[in-house]
Formats: structure tokens, C-alpha cells, sequence
């Protein structure tokens, strides 16, 4: 089966840029995305095919992915961003996958 | 404007089958790339994805829950059905359904996502 790998937790202070980074092996090979999930709430994606931003997400948000991680990127944090982030590719054996989910706490 | 909504029990039996619909609008599965995926959360811990169905009918599972998963589509009721056989108590989540939008297949992602419906599995 095909695993993605995510940190726990990850720490910002507000107007910092916040970096979630996500393993998996090649993972540069594949498409990634990224999905905020707030409290309550259901998952947003914010990120898909690597890179690209679903209309009405800010442009502080952005994603890069290379070699075996993909990262998400936070520019000028702001306390709204707090929440979880899960990272999602297509493996051709295991098909949907996603990461085990990264808290982000702005402080 | 694409919406999707779950309906099924919130509460079932240890060993009972679990059945969710998903109804949604704004889209067909008819076209071409589109998909209708469900994915679980159990309550504190990550998203797990559980099966996607395809336009075309094509179904792809969870190879750690492909035994115990089933999912159709209505296309005429615009819904699209999971079952999930011996439920246990582990198995209580907040189920969602999500809409794949038309992509290649590595491109998969879900864009639009329902409310998600709290399923717990108790005796």
C-alpha cells in the first residue's frame, strides 16, 4: 500500500509563513493536493495538482512537490488558517490516499 | 452550483450493514471524468478514504475495506449509494461524499464535499 507521511502538529506565529511538509515514496512523481478542514467543518480543498488554487482561495497559499514531499505553504499566517491540513495523491494500486493530517496552530 | 448531501442511520448494530445515500446536484454523473468518492473520519483521527464510482461505472475501493464495501449510482436520482457490510464500533465516523471533477485519473481530487453524516455503531 502507498503511505503519506505528515507531522503532527505544526507551530506559527501570526504574519509568519507556515510550511506542512508531506513524505511519500516519489511522491514528486504523482499529483498532489491539499485540503484544509476547520473545526465542525467539512474539508476544503486549497490546493490541487500540485500547485494550483481553487478559485476563492487566497493567494498565501501555495504547494510545491518534488523528489518524495510535497509541501504547503502559508504566507503571512493569519489566525483564520488555523485548522487541520491533509495532504491526497493517486497511487495506482492503493487510489485515493490521504496523509494522516497536520494541525496548524497559530499563535 | 454543486451540492451533495448524505442520508442514512446514525446509529447501527455491531455486525449490521451500514447503507448511505448520497444525493446530490449541479452536476451528472454522466459526464465524462466525473466521480462521487466517500470518505470517513472517525471522531479526533484522519480522513480515510473509503470508495470511488466513475461516469463510467467504474468503482475503485479501499483495498483494506474492499470486502466490506459496495458503491452504486443512480443516475436517473442523481445518488449514489455505499454499503458497508459487519459493522463494528470502530467503524464510527462522520461519513462524507465528495465530488471528483473531471480529470485524468492521477489527477483525483474532490473538490466539493457534502456535510458529512455521524454514523455510530453501537449495541
Amino acid at each position: 500500500s502507498y503511505d503519506l507521511t505528515q507531522p503532527p502538529s505544526v507551530s506559527v506565529s501570526p504574519g509568519q509563513t507556515a510550511s506542512i511538509t508531506c513524505s511519500g515514496d516519489k511522491l514528486g512523481d504523482k499529483y498532489s493536493s491539499w485540503y484544509q478542514q476547520k473545526p465542525g467543518q467539512s474539508p476544503v480543498v486549497v490546493i490541487y495538482q500540485d500547485y494550483k488554487r481553487p478559485s476563492g482561495i487566497p493567494e498565501r497559499f501555495s504547494a510545491s512537490n518534488s523528489g518524495n514531499t510535497a509541501t504547503l505553504t502559508i504566507s503571512g499566517t493569519q489566525a483564520m488558517d488555523e485548522a487541520d491540513y491533509y495532504c491526497q495523491t493517486w497511487d495506482s494500486s492503493t487510489y485515493v490516499v490521504f496523509g494522516g493530517g497536520t494541525k496548524l496552530t497559530v499563535l | 452550483q454543486i451540492t451533495l448531501k448524505e442520508s442514512g442511520p446514525t446509529l447501527v448494530k455491531p455486525t449490521q450493514t451500514l447503507t448511505l445515500t448520497c444525493t446530490f446536484s449541479g452536476f451528472s454523473l454522466n459526464t465524462s471524468g466525473v466521480g462521487v468518492g466517500w470518505i470517513r473520519q472517525p471522531p479526533g483521527k484522519a480522513l480515510e478514504w473509503l470508495a470511488l464510482i466513475f461516469w463510467d461505472d467504474d468503482k475503485r475501493y479501499s483495498p483494506s475495506l474492499k470486502n466490506r464495501l459496495t458503491i452504486t449510482k443512480d443516475t436517473s436520482k442523481n445518488q449514489v449509494v455505499l454499503t458497508m457490510t459487519n459493522m463494528d464500533p470502530v467503524d464510527t465516523a462522520t461519513y462524507y461524499c465528495a465530488h471528483r471533477p473531471p480529470r485524468g485519473l492521477r489527477l483525483t481530487f474532490f473538490d466539493y464535499w457534502a456535510q458529512g453524516t455521524l454514523v455510530t455503531v453501537s449495541s
